[in-house]
């Protein structure tokens, strides 16, 4: 069974660009969750789909923004970069969207801002 | 609100030491319970996890138990190896499958 896939793996971009990541999750499972991981700032919620719908947001500025697929796969666009973006982006699905569900990671993007 | 304090790292260990992070966590309702563990260049992979109280998650030597009446989930091995080293992350799930991490505790094991 294929995992989380997360593509590009590593991205440089410059200082107002914006940058859109891709999000295959497992067969399957319908949630999709967004994390931005930083080493000052840890791992931060930003946005979780299920059924193409944007079920919860964390507190990320609008230039922040992602969608479901009907597949399933999801994207993340980022747009007017700031250098404070520089971060590793983490997908993870999971196969319900309520009760105790496991999340499963994909390896993440890695991008940086210059 | 729904949080998780972690212990601070980074904690280093020599080969075959017992290892504890303490976890604790703040939450509304009964969340489940889960230890991440993530190694260099990659994203997180769960260790182990405990859904209501007093059950134990265990895997790969490492476990915790989810305690109510301290509100914690301590993560526990009796004899670490230096493919442990990783950075460790403790997190609670609410009802509508919201997580919440914890910082992350980085483990270094030396020979």
């Amino acid at each position: 069974k294929a995992g989380v896939t997360q593509t590009p793996r590593y991205l440089i971009k410059t200082r107002g660009q914006q940058v859109t990541l891709s999000c295959s999750p497992i067969s399957g499972h319908r949630s999709v969750s967004w994390y931005q991981q930083t080493p000052g700032q840890g791992l931060q919620f930003l946005f979780e789909y299920f059924s193409e719908t944007q079920r919860n947001k964390g507190n990320f500025p609008g230039r922040f923004s992602g969608r479901q697929f009907s597949n399933s796969r999801s994207e993340m666009n980022v747009s007017t970069l700031e250098l404070g973006d520089s971060a590793l982006y983490l997908c993870a699905s999971s196969l319900q969207a309520s009760g105790a569900n496991v999340l499963t990671f994909g390896a993440g993007s890695r991008l940086t801002v210059l | 609100g729904n949080s998780v304090t972690q212990m601070e790292g980074p904690v280093t260990l020599s080969e075959e030491a017992f290892l504890t992070i303490n976890c604790t966590y703040t939450a509304t309702g009964y969340p489940s319970l889960f230890w991440y563990v993530q190694y260099p260049g990659e994203g997180l992979q769960l260790l182990l996890k405990a859904t209501k109280a007093d059950d134990k998650g265990s895997n790969k030597g490492f476990e915790a138990t989810y305690r109510k009446e301290t509100t914690s989930f301590h993560l526990e091995k009796g004899s670490v190896q230096v493919s442990d080293s990783a950075v460790y992350f403790c997190a609670l799930s609410d009802p509508g499958n919201q997580f919440y991490f914890g910082t992350g505790t980085s483990l270094t094991v030396i020979p």
